[in-house]
């Protein structure tokens, strides 16, 4: 596609459902991020993507959180048993090479209640 | 690890007039670029301007430009005539050029008065 897609845009989900946050990135970029960011704050690495290698995991902030990319495009984070302080915006973004910046999706808005 | 600082939660700036914004990063990484994004209302990120670390000359885009000192580790951005569309929040990022994995600082929230 034309840019980076996120659905849904927004979430609400009572406290311990899981959900399924979906990212389609921009046709032929081989890297994908999750950050999520919390209200007014900055951008929180989650994980990264690229190509067929091993995906850093590092940033994850908890054993709920998985993520994973199928055939190199589509990406789906879920949180599993969501908590009050999962809640926040979750951006996903691609790129086709290190240094030339991310092409970033608008976010989904996730809110557990 | 790399960390990016932005010292300023909150800048504002009159129409028209320049105002700069600071960033600080420290990276272990010998080839970096470093990336200011904007992010308006809308919550979608926007690329501003992009420099890459083993370059000595400032990027620029059109009104928008950097002052890069790279023995200083900083990377302020410099917004010239600035306009209402330019209210948002900006993020500096720091970046590895072999993964591309940005590291965001905690942002400023520009305020443009007319």
């Amino acid at each position: 596609g034309a840019g980076v897609s996120q659905s849904p845009s927004n979430k609400v989900t009572e406290k311990g459902k899981d959900v399924e946050l979906r990212c389609d990135p921009i046709s032929g970029h081989t890297a994908l991020y999750w950050y999520r960011q919390s209200l007014g704050q900055g951008l929180e690495f989650l994980i990264y993507f690229q190509g067929n290698s091993a995906p850093d995991k590092s940033g994850l902030p908890s054993d709920r959180f998985s993520a994973e990319r199928t055939g190199g495009s589509v990406s789906t984070l879920t949180i599993q048993r969501t908590q009050q302080e999962d809640s926040a915006v979750y951006l996903c973004a691609s790129s086709l090479v290190g240094g030339y910046g991310y092409t970033f999706g608008s976010g989904t808005r996730l809110t557990v209640v | 690890a790399q960390t990016v600082t932005q010292s300023q939660p909150e800048m504002s700036v009159q129409e028209a007039e320049t105002v700069t914004l600071s960033c600080t990063y420290d990276t272990s990484e010998s080839d970096y670029y470093l990336f200011w994004y904007k992010q308006p209302p809308s919550r979608q990120m926007i690329l501003v301007i992009r420099q890459e670390a083993y370059k000595q000359q400032n990027a620029t885009e059109n009104r928008f430009s950097v002052n890069f000192q790279k023995a200083a580790k900083s990377f302020s951005l410099k917004i010239s005539d600035s306009q209402l569309g330019d209210a948002a929040m900006y993020f500096c990022a720091s970046g590895s050029s072999n993964t591309g994995k940005l590291i965001f600082g905690q942002g400023t929230t520009l305020q443009v008065k007319p």
